[in-house]
């Protein structure tokens, strides 16, 4: 069974502070990565897709992963109270030609406090 | 910006009734996945649809489910017989051929069954 685990939190950060977001995945072929953000009731976000070993920055948030670990994280700095979220992992893993699908993790429920 | 939509955003029917779930996906995307999440639980694949055929299903998508793309736009999820157990929001997600797999979501209908 491919999995992909997620710290399950809750993560509490005050305002303006780093939240560190992390993920593992058992699938070694997997070859994309996402975050995905999702606020209670509403449907999962994009926030950032990776690719490639390293970090990859947009905006606040930087991601990152090691293929070699089979590991994915997420940090988002000087972090608002408007990043209270519950936050995906998904991976999309290839099962077949040009077939994918996304498997997400638990989400891990980040929290930041005015 | 081009979105997901779903139509209804809520639906209560009763345990044994049918129920059709609907979608427009990007225009231009080829790719159509129908996902759904158990309350407090993970984002789950249910199937995924190209050319006019599912390209893969899960587990969960038994005789119960199909999935049909009736013409040129909308893409539904039918559940012929629902169980109480079928209560989750549905998602259905979208994706181009040429893009890097990245899948979009839309809103999302939350079904209850009674």
């Amino acid at each position: 069974q491919k999995e992909v685990e997620q710290n399950s939190g809750p993560l509490s950060v005050p305002e303006g502070a780093i939240a560190s977001l992390n993920c593992t995945y058992s699938d070694r072929v997997s070859q994309s990565f996402f975050w995905y953000r999702q606020y209670s009731g509403k449907s999962p976000e994009l926030i950032m897709s990776i690719y490639s070993n390293g970090d990859k920055e947009d905006g606040r948030f930087t991601a990152q992963l090691n293929k070699a670990s089979q590991y994915v994280s997420l940090l988002i700095r000087d972090s608002q109270p408007s990043d209270s979220a519950t936050y995906l992992c998904a991976v999309n893993m290839r099962s077949g030609g040009s077939n994918y699908k996304l498997t997400f993790g638990k989400g891990t429920l980040l929290t930041v406090n005015p | 910006e081009p979105e997901v939509t779903q139509t209804p955003s809520h639906q209560v029917t009763q345990m044994g009734q049918e129920v059709i779930l609907r979608c427009v996906p990007i225009s231009n995307h080829l790719y159509f996945y129908w996902y759904r999440q158990i309350l407090g639980q993970k984002v789950e694949f249910l199937v995924s649809f190209y050319n006019n055929e599912i390209s893969e299903k899960s587990e969960i998508f038994d005789d119960q489910f199909s999935v049909e793309r009736p013409d040129g736009s909308n893409f539904t999820l039918k559940i012929r017989s629902t169980k109480l157990e079928d209560s989750a929001m549905y998602f259905c997600a979208s994706r181009e051929r040429t893009s890097q797999e990245t899948q979009y979501f839309g809103p999302g209908t939350r079904l209850l069954v009674l």
